[in-house]
């Protein structure tokens, strides 16, 4: 069984500053596919950042970046300078390399206030 | 290159009806996967299908069904509405063959009355 779990409901943080968000996963497989997603107000996912589990390094992109721990089996995000419009349902999400289907954690609502 | 689209954007219907839901992906990707968003039940999975076959079903009723056309455009019907069906119906695409990342398209809100 695939599951994805982030234990934090709803974050906020103010403009220009830094927040990460949690996520613990579990799976059976040795290579799988983490990500983030986020979720606007317009209920648009838009894909925030992915990272292969046979990868060591973290990815980055822009603002955002990750912090893979396979071995504790966690996937954090960071966002950095924060920004309005980082307001928003984050989902951490995973896929395996055998069936394509995304497990998705419960989401994180950012807000991001002035 | 343009994204995923969906049709309806908002749909109503009342219990007993049913509907249908169109998606058309990415130019190119030929896998499309289909999920339901709830606030109670969060995003689950319906079902993946690739090259016009059914690869993977998530545990809905069969009232739910999809099917995939040949230029990768899908198509999911809902028979017999009820009112636990009113949900965000998402649809994403990817190229193919399970590792690539999934692009969302808007969405469809269906409302059941």
């Amino acid at each position: 069984a695939q599951t994805v779990t982030q234990s934090q409901p709803e974050m906020s943080v103010q403009e220009a500053e830094t927040v990460t968000l949690s996520c613990t996963y579990d799976t059976s497989e040795n290579n799988y596919y983490l990500f983030w997603y986020k979720q606007p107000p317009s209920r648009q996912m838009i894909l925030v950042i992915r990272q292969e589990a046979y990868k060591q390094q973290n990815a980055t992109e822009n603002r955002f970046s990750v912090n893979f721990q396979k071995a504790a089996k966690s996937f954090s995000l960071k966002i950095s300078d924060s920004q309005l419009g980082d307001t928003a349902m984050y989902f951490c999400a995973l896929r395996g390399s055998t069936l394509g289907r995304l497990y998705f954690g419960r989401g994180t609502q950012l807000t991001v206030w002035p | 290159k343009a994204g995923v689209t969906q049709t309806p954007r908002y749909l109503i219907k009342t219990r007993g009806q049913q509907v249908t839901l169109s998606c058309s992906p990415i130019s190119g990707h030929r896998s499309v996967s289909w999920y339901q968003q709830t606030p109670g039940q969060g995003l689950q999975f319906l079902f993946e299908y690739f090259s016009e076959t059914q690869r993977n079903k998530g545990n809905f009723p069969g009232r739910f069904s999809g099917r995939q056309f040949s230029n990768s455009r899908s198509e999911m019907n809902v028979s017999t509405l009820e009112l636990g069906d009113s949900a965000l119906y998402l649809c994403a695409s990817s190229p193919g063959q399970g590792k690539e990342t999934q692009y969302f398209g808007p969405g469809t809100r269906l409302l059941v009355l």
